[in-house]
């Protein structure tokens, strides 16, 4: 089974500032993994996937990089509506896994 | 509108059944392979099971395999998940996912979500 690890659990930062999301996997996925955000009370949405491509109605303000263990999720400048859940989660190997999340909570 | 809906959740006492239903509008619905997703209160989130778009591949979370049967009804435009021997441990919101870039195995991203359905075990 994939592992996936995501750090920071909890990033504390203010409107306007950028947020660098990390998720690492404990085995080389190449580039099959993908990022989503969850509000409170709502559903996950898809963010990015393979690693760096943005699904469609994303802001260009999400990116996604990396490749093999290591991918960052990055927010160039946070939106009062980003502040949420973030999870990544590998399509490369059964079972598909999540990462635990990471909180992006306002400062 | 592309939406789909979850239905069949409840309380149910341990060792006990339910029968979960995904009904999905505003897209051809055979064209998918779907996945159930579930999300512990207050947890992240579990990939459960897998269908794909002819539903002639399944795949099942280990603790779940025997236990639960996923399948889907292309005419009807629905996706199943029926679960037996529930545990406490199965407590969730079960949501349906659709599969973008499906790789013919009925694994990839989910980029539509239904609202969940609540499957609470207790005694």
């Amino acid at each position: 089974e994939i592992v996936l690890t995501q750090s920071p659990a909890t990033l504390s930062l203010s409107p306007g500032e950028r947020a660098t999301l990390s998720c690492r996997a404990s085995q080389s996925m190449r580039g099959y993994l993908a990022w989503y955000q969850q509000r409170p009370g709502q559903v996950p949405r898809l963010l990015i996937f393979d690693a760096s491509n943005r699904a469609p109605g994303i802001p260009a303000r999400f990116s996604g990089s990396g490749f093999g263990t290591d991918f960052t999720l990055t927010i160039s400048s946070l939106e009062p509506e980003d502040f949420a859940i973030y999870y990544c989660q590998q399509r490369a190997d059964w079972p598909l896994t999540f990462g635990g999340g990471t909180k992006v909570e306002i400062k | 509108e592309v939406q789909m809906v979850e239905s069949g959740g409840g309380l149910v006492k341990p060792g006990g059944s339910l029968r979960l239903s995904c009904a999905a509008s505003g897209f051809t619905f055979s064209s998918y392979s779907f996945n159930w997703v579930r999300q512990a209160p207050g947890k992240g989130l579990e990939w459960v099971s897998s269908t794909t778009r002819s539903d002639n591949y399944r795949k099942y979370l280990a603790s779940v395999d025997g236990r639960f049967t996923i399948s889907r009804d292309n005419a009807k435009n629905a996706v199943f998940l029926q679960m037996t021997s529930l545990r406490v441990e199965d407590t969730a919101i079960y949501y349906c996912a659709r599969i973008l870039n499906d790789n013919n195995y009925g694994s990839g991203y989910y980029d539509v979500w239904g609202r969940g359905t609540l499957v609470t075990v207790s005694s």
